[in-house]
């Protein structure tokens, strides 16, 4: 099994421009999260999702939107890349039972700059 | 909301010496987990304990839930246990994320 796959690996972006990133996971897991690492803070989540087509707000949603049209994939997508947004993107799933106390499991990270 | 705070936040050792590293919670937390980030950034699950010890070969966990902190000890440490560990825990109720401590950056020489 490969767990959870993320692509791209790296990507520069210029300011303003939109990119989509890729999170597969091939556990059947139902609960996928996309996360944030920046310099001296721990993980932040940006968005998770409880289901396929479902998907919810974490703690720093702005700027960043998510589809799960597949359960297997979580995509987060941003529409005017800022320089703000330059960090280390993760994506994590779980399983769900238990509500939801099931350890999560991440791919390798996108590290994505913004110019 | 919840604070994790890790201990120490930076720790050097000599390649085959015991640490330990905690991590307290300011209130209540369950899916507590272990994970180290290697030098490549990638984030690997070490241990889920929401309560009690666990072993994984030189690594083990321990959990005082009542207590709010866990412990993470490294016996025989190589160079190859560099990096940044960090624990996280889930706050009770229908909420789906993870509180992070800032972790601690840990380098083992050889």
């Amino acid at each position: 099994n490969a767990g959870v796959t993320q692509t791209p690996k790296f990507r520069v972006l210029k300011t303003g421009q939109s990119m989509t990133l890729l999170c597969a996971q091939d556990m059947n897991h139902e609960y996928m999260y996309w996360y944030r690492q920046d310099p001296g803070m721990g993980l932040r989540l940006i968005h998770y999702s409880v289901g396929e087509g479902t998907t919810a707000k974490g703690e720093v949603p702005d700027g960043y939107n998510v589809s799960r049209l597949k359960k297997q994939n979580f995509l987060l997508g941003l529409e005017s890349a800022a320089p703000s947004q330059t960090s280390v993107y993760f994506c994590a799933s779980s399983y769900s039972t238990g509500g939801g106390n099931q350890p999560q499991h991440f791919g390798d990270g996108t590290r994505l700059s913004i110019l | 909301g919840i604070q994790v705070e890790q201990s120490p936040p930076d720790l050097i050792l000599q390649e085959g010496a015991n640490s330990t590293l905690r991590c307290n919670f300011s209130d209540s937390v369950n899916n507590l987990q272990w994970f180290h980030q290697n030098p490549w950034g990638q984030l690997i699950n070490l241990f889920y304990i929401p309560s009690g010890t666990k072993q994984n070969g030189r690594l083990s966990a321990t959990t005082v839930a009542t207590e709010r902190y866990s412990l993470l000890y490294i016996s025989s440490s190589q160079t190859t246990d560099s990096g940044v560990y960090f624990c996280a825990g889930r706050p009770p109720g229908n909420n789906r994320k993870l509180i992070w401590g800032l972790g601690t950056s840990l380098a083992v020489n050889p």
